[in-house]
Parts: structure tokens; sequence; C-alpha cells
């Protein structure tokens, strides 16, 4: 049930833009994006709730495209506080809750 | 207040104690979690309270135990645990049941020995 990511790890140069793919085998009612630094608590990022649909927060956007059971993460011009592991979650009608295998992405200088 | 808070911070038992965590939340959440994560994995969903009744298992072992004595408050009673448990135990809470986003505690940094 677990989603699975892509590329498991990534590494960019400030500026740099990087995509991150979630795919799950199952319908999705919705699809949560989070970020975790190391030691902490995952922080929310945006959730998507329909097929197609795309949001935005300052240099990070997503999609999901509900048919293919697919989401991506965008970041754009990356900066060194993007560094971090990114999970994508996935929930149900109900209360289940499954984060998705994990993207670490490491910006450098 | 979007916090959730959770005690103690680091905890180190043997295999023979007995302990509990606790999670707190005063934001009217009715849904909340527990997940435990491995060093380098993604939280694993162990518990879920819905209306301060346990809605989901996902088969965890019977030496945790959860609680949920009121809408505000979750306890995870440890005993005899195995070295394997050490882990970081996450507790989040939800307002929606479905589609809200939800709002993680710090964690406690369990050490079974």
């Amino acid at each position: 049930q677990q989603p699975v990511q892509s590329p498991q790890a990534v590494i960019l140069r400030e500026g740099e833009d990087a995509v991150i793919n979630c795919s799950s085998s199952k319908a999705l009612y919705s699809v949560h994006w989070y970020r975790q630094k190391h030691g902490e608590a995952p922080v929310f990022l945006m959730i998507l709730l329909k097929g197609g649909e795309q949001k935005g927060h300052e240099k990070i956007s997503a999609s999901f495209n509900e048919k293919k059971q697919q989401s991506s993460l965008y970041l754009t011009a990356s900066q060194l506080s993007y560094s971090g592991t990114y999970f994508c979650g996935t929930a149900n009608t109900g209360n289940q809750f499954y984060f998705g295998t994990g993207t670490s992405l490491t910006v450098i200088p | 207040d979007t916090e959730v808070t959770q005690t103690p911070k680091h905890l180190v038992m043997g295999m023979t104690n007995k302990k509990s965590l606790k999670c707190e939340q005063h934001m009217g959440h009715r849904a909340m979690y527990w997940y435990k994560q491995k060093a380098k994995k993604p939280p694993e969903l162990m518990f879920v309270y819905s209306y301060e009744k346990l809605s989901i298992n996902e088969s965890v072992p019977s030496r945790f135990s959860p609680e949920c004595p009121n809408s505000s408050l979750l306890n995870l009673h440890l005993h005899a645990l195995q070295p394997e448990d050490s882990a970081l135990y996450l507790c989040a809470s939800r307002q929606r049941l479905a589609g809200g986003e939800q709002y993680f505690g710090p964690g406690t940094r369990l050490t079974v020995t």
C-alpha cells in the first residue's frame, strides 16, 4: 500500500530545479507532501484533492493525476533550506494514511 | 495554537520496563495518529483514533498499547519491548477525517536496551 517515490536521492546546486514523483498502486483520494529534516518531525507542504489539480506554494508546486494514481512535486530555483527528505503520503476516504518511500534531496552551494 | 506536544523527548528503557509516551493537542482535532519511524525510513502508521475510538490498528504487537483518554490526549503504553522497537515515535493529529493535513509533534526518541 506504500506509494513509491523516485528518485530515491538527488543532489542539486542552488538555483537548480527538481521533480520528485510519487506513484501508488491503489486509487487515491488525496495526496499530501511533507518535508522532513534530520532529527525533526515531518512538516506539511501541500495537499492535493482532485485529479489533475496543481497547487503551488512559492517555488514549490505539485500536480496530482488521479487516473494514473501519480503525483509530482516540483521545486524551482532550489535553496539550501530545501534540503531534507521529501515524502508523499496517500489517504483514502477513511483515516488510513501511508507515507511514500521518500526522496532525499540535498542542495549544495 | 497549532502545536502538537509529545513527552518525553527521549526515553531509554530496558526490555522488562513499562513506560508511556504522551501526546497532546488543543486544536480540536478529532483524529490522532501514532507512527513509528526507523532511521532513513518513512514513518509507519501504527494506530489511528477517531473521536476517541480506535479505528485502525496496523497489526501492531500487543506490547504497544494505545489509549485515548479524551479528545486532546493520546498515550502509547509500552511493555516488554525489544531492541528492534528502538525508533522515533511520532504523534499527529488531523482535523478532518479525510483530506486534511496532519500536524506532527516533535517525536519521542526511544531506545530499548
